[in-house]
């Protein structure tokens, strides 16, 4: 079974600062995908950023990018120019590629808080 | 509809007592997802359908837990003699369709239903 940490409960940062979100997985499968979902106090969860693993290129969105590094399976999410917007909790997530049924498991989350 | 509408948005009931939470995904979407997140925690799966079918209800933690999605659309997760311990967000995800493929598999989500047991 594929597991997902986030070993930081809480993170803050000065609006237009940058932050970077870690996130460690263990799994025995070698084709899967990764994302980041924001969820707001609405609960509805986000999709920020995804990544696929067979791409060694870490996928960027706008203001948000991602290093991925599969060897030591990690895959931290980068937030440049920290807007009071990005306020949220993000949870990092695996999907299987090898079988069907497209579950999500995902990490404990952690809760950012922008400054202003 | 637009987006992934679940209701109700909050229902508080009594220990013991049957509860059904609805779930109407995407036009269009094969694939539904149930997951469960309880306080401070990521969410957890449920159980996922394809069509009309459970094609995997391995996240359900006992008996008392069941859903349905008799048309291929609506889906109803159904919890019998409600505990304390099920009080959680109950969020429901769907997708074009279920598979490995990428382009066609991001998942949506509602907003939830928080269910609190007294």
């Amino acid at each position: 079974a594929q597991t997902v940490t986030q070993s930081q409960p809480e993170m803050s940062v000065q609006e237009a600062e940058t932050v970077t979100l870690s996130c460690t997985y263990d799994t025995s499968e070698s084709d899967y995908y990764l994302f980041w979902y924001k969820q707001p106090p609405s609960r509805q969860m986000i999709l920020v950023i995804r990544q696929e693993a067979y791409k060694q290129q870490n996928a960027t969105e706008n203001r948000f990018s991602v290093n991925f590094q599969k060897a030591a399976k990690s895959f931290s999410l980068k937030i440049s120019d920290s807007q009071l917007g990005d306020a949220a909790m993000y949870f990092c997530a695996y999907r299987s590629r090898e079988t069907s049924g497209s579950r999500l498991t995902f990490g404990e989350g952690t809760q950012l808080t922008v400054n202003p | 509809g637009a987006g992934v509408s679940q209701t109700p948005s909050n229902k508080v009931t009594e220990k013991g007592k049957y509860v059904e939470l609805r779930c109407d995904p995407i036009s269009g979407h094969t694939a539904l997802y149930w997951y469960r997140q309880s306080l401070g925690q990521g969410p957890e799966f449920l159980i996922y359908f394809q069509g009309t079918g459970a094609a995997d209800d391995s996240g359900l933690p006992n008996d008392r837990f069941f859903a349905v999605r008799p048309e291929g659309s609506v889906s109803t997760l159904k919890i019998q003699r409600t505990e304390r311990g099920d009080s959680a967000v109950y969020l429901c995800a769907s997708s074009a369709r279920g598979g490995t493929g990428f382009l066609n598999t991001e998942a949506f989500f509602g907003q939830g239903t928080r269910l609190t047991v007294v």
